[in-house]
């Protein structure tokens, strides 16, 4: 039983350079979200759906653009990664918006 | 946004002791969530709450939703070093479908 997966586990990019985030789960989840966590701050949300067609923005946003076209998959893109986007990506899936279950993340660094 | 405050932000123990560490919210939850994070790791689900008042344990964990609806507890008793890592309470307002989370306690325990 796999859970939730997130591809890749660390990526380096350049500041300007695009790139994606991939997570899949096999677990039938109506709802996914993806999250940041930096030293301090905890969990914040970027975005979230509620199930295939349908996305929300979260508190941190901006710089990131996501799409659910399938129950499994919700891929999350940087468009022009800058160096604030530094950090730790965690993947979150449930039945509802209450137990989330997480990915093992991806470590993501800027230069 | 909302807000809640997680305590203590970390904590140093030793071995055989207890712990306890709290969240509050500034409004009202229908739900608490405690989670703990091993280093390298996603957040995994250790105990979940529905029912203000309720009382849940979990092996050595033992997490109480707050009578009014605002608080919870996490304690854990007899502590080895396997329950290292960073603690996270997450709640979830009636007034919102998306979870918040707090900023974590780390824990660490010496021999």
């Amino acid at each position: 039983n796999a859970g939730v997966t997130q591809t890749p586990k660390f990526q380096v990019l350049k500041t300007g350079q695009s790139m994606t985030l991939q997570c899949a789960q096999d677990m039938n989840h109506e709802y996914m979200s993806w999250y940041r966590q930096d030293p301090g701050m905890g969990l914040r949300l970027i975005h979230y759906s509620v199930g295939a067609g349908i996305t929300d923005q979260g508190e941190v946003p901006n710089g990131y653009n996501v799409s659910r076209s399938t129950t499994e998959d919700f891929p999350l893109r940087l468009l022009s990664a800058a160096p604030s986007q530094t950090s730790v990506y965690f993947c979150a899936s449930s039945y509802g918006a209450g137990e989330l279950f997480f990915g093992e993340g991806s470590r993501l660094t800027v230069l | 946004g909302q807000q809640l405050n997680q305590s203590p932000q970390s904590m140093f123990i030793q071995e055989g002791e207890d712990v306890s560490m709290n969240c509050t919210s500034s409004s009202i939850f229908n739900t608490w969530l405690w989670y703990k994070q091993d280093p390298g790791e996603g957040p995994v689900l250790l105990i979940a709450l529905y029912k203000a008042g309720e009382l849940t344990s979990n092996g050595r964990l033992t997490a109480q939703f707050g009578i009014t609806r605002k608080d919870s507890f996490l304690n854990i008793s007899a502590s080895i070093p396997s329950d290292v890592g960073i603690y996270f309470c997450a709640g979830r307002p009636y007034t919102a479908s998306k979870l918040t989370f707090g900023t974590g306690t780390r824990l660490q325990v010496t021999l």
